[in-house]
């Protein structure tokens, strides 16, 4: 079944350490996205590429880094310049055609950093 | 740049019908969407409107009025299982691939 893939689901760091983020999907899809949610707010955009050796920020681009050297991948670097990373982190990919093709998310990591 | 109201709470009995609303300002436009996220789950599409008017896909609908900024998703036979977060998206900038989401409205559905 196609999908995109999130590990790992649960992600614990301490302060000051450096975390990789997985994001790998199936779908062939060209776009791709990361968002972050706090709880009880909306998903705020970080990170998002449009085709492979490419990406844009997003809002709230500090403290994050990514790569999209595969069409199938796209890992999201929690950095320790990130002030307040603990949070839960969606990857998304959307296909470019047709024009309303929606997101599809992965399941999430919940990344704890204390 | 972009952002997006919509209510933080609504509340409602089974069988009901329920209308979430939506304001929207981007710098370009190219689709409002919805969708479902039940608590600690991702978020799942319900509706896509590009063009005005009203978008019907089972018990949901969704409208959108570009020259209001404004949409709706409509929610018909509430059932205890629609109980989620909605969110309203925006498809603007970044050549229509940057899609912004609003914080959220939390759709309480009583017996």
């Amino acid at each position: 079944d196609g999908g995109i893939t999130q590990s790992p689901k649960y992600l614990f760091r301490k302060e000051g350490q450096n975390v990789t983020l997985s994001c790998e999907q199936n779908l062939n899809h060209d776009a791709m996205y990361w968002y972050r949610q706090d709880p009880g707010q909306g998903l705020r955009l970080i990170y998002y590429s449009q085709i492979v050796n490419d990406f844009q920020k997003g809002d709230i681009a500090e403290g994050y880094s990514v790569s999209r050297e595969k069409k199938e991948s796209f890992p999201l670097t929690v950095t320790s310049a990130q002030k307040n990373p603990t949070a839960f982190y969606l990857c998304a990919s959307r296909a470019t055609e047709p024009n309303n093709s929606p997101l599809h998310f992965g399941n999430g990591t919940r990344l704890t950093v204390t | 740049g972009q952002s997006l109201e919509q209510p933080s709470e609504v509340t409602a009995v089974e069988g009901a019908i329920v209308q979430i609303n939506c304001t929207y300002q981007t710098s370009g436009f190219y689709g409002l969407s919805w969708y479902q996220q039940h608590d600690g789950g991702a978020p799942t599409f319900l509706s896509y409107n590009a063009l005005d008017g009203l978008e019907e896909t089972g018990r949901f609908s969704s409208f959108l009025s570009r020259s209001d900024s404004y949409g709706y998703l409509l929610l018909q036979e509430l059932q205890m299982k629609d109980s989620a977060s909605y969110f309203c998206a925006v498809r603007g900038g970044g050549g229509g691939f940057k899609t912004i989401f609003g914080a959220g409205t939390r759709l309480f559905v009583k017996a």
